[in-house]
């Protein structure tokens, strides 16, 4: 079946480092790809996503591209802030398929000032 | 964006009674709400998926009989823990389907439920 495979947590950066957060994926169809970031005490909003192969998502800094012939979406941003500090889900869905979002088990990010 | 709102957000009851979750659709209609399990450190789990006017698909492993679903408009689902014991703990998140968003889903903040 589907599933999402993304890096073990957690990551302690310093503020302005770089970010990569891995994510792989195996999915029988052409799947949606997306990021989801947790802040504490709230629910999921969704960060970006990317529908196609080689699209580029994008939102607030924060930057995936779906790569079919490596079959990932790695999550990047140049420059973590503090407030980026919380958990980070990828995801994909198939429509046609299981029609369900399929999670990674999340990553953790804490930045320091 | 669309909002999604649960209630309560936390709840702690005794073993053997029932908690009933409200997940809420506040500003766009939901024909399809989905519940979530999410235990520590791990990832979210489906559980089931919700339609409005119409029986709840349940995942696989997942006991009908003890969490019981209702999608009764298409603003409100609702998850219902039956009697309830401590393996049962944990952080219960909802979302909902916008079509009109593209079919887009919008999570609510979750609900913790301690089971004592």
């Amino acid at each position: 079946g589907d599933s999402v495979t993304q890096m073990e947590g957690p990551v302690t950066l310093s503020e302005e480092a770089f970010l990569t957060i891995n994510c792989t994926y195996t999915a029988t169809g052409y799947p949606s790809l997306f990021w989801y970031v947790q802040y504490p005490g709230e629910g999921l909003q969704l960060l970006l996503k990317a529908t196609k192969a080689d699209d580029k998502g994008s939102n607030k800094g924060f930057e995936a591209t779906y790569r079919k012939e490596t079959t990932s979406f790695h999550l990047e941003k140049g420059s973590v802030q503090v407030s980026d500090s919380a958990v980070y889900f990828c995801a994909l869905y198939t429509q046609g398929g299981s029609e369900k979002l399929v999670f990674g088990k999340g990553t953790k990010l804490t930045v320091n000032p | 964006g669309a909002v999604v709102s649960q209630h309560p957000s936390w709840v702690i009851c005794k073993s053997g009674t029932s908690v009933k979750i409200e997940c809420r659709s506040l500003d766009f209609q939901a024909t399809t709400m989905f519940w979530y399990r999410q235990f520590p450190k791990q990832s979210l789990m489906l559980m089931a998926t919700s339609n409005e006017g119409s029986k709840a698909t349940y995942e696989q492993g997942v006991e009908k009989d003890k969490f019981l679903i209702n999608h009764a408009s298409l603003t409100l689902s609702t998850l219902t823990v039956t009697s309830a014991h401590p393996e049962d703990s944990s952080f219960y998140i909802c979302s909902a389907r916008d079509q009109v968003a593209g079919g887009e889903q919008f999570f609510g903040p979750g609900t913790r439920l301690t089971v004592l």
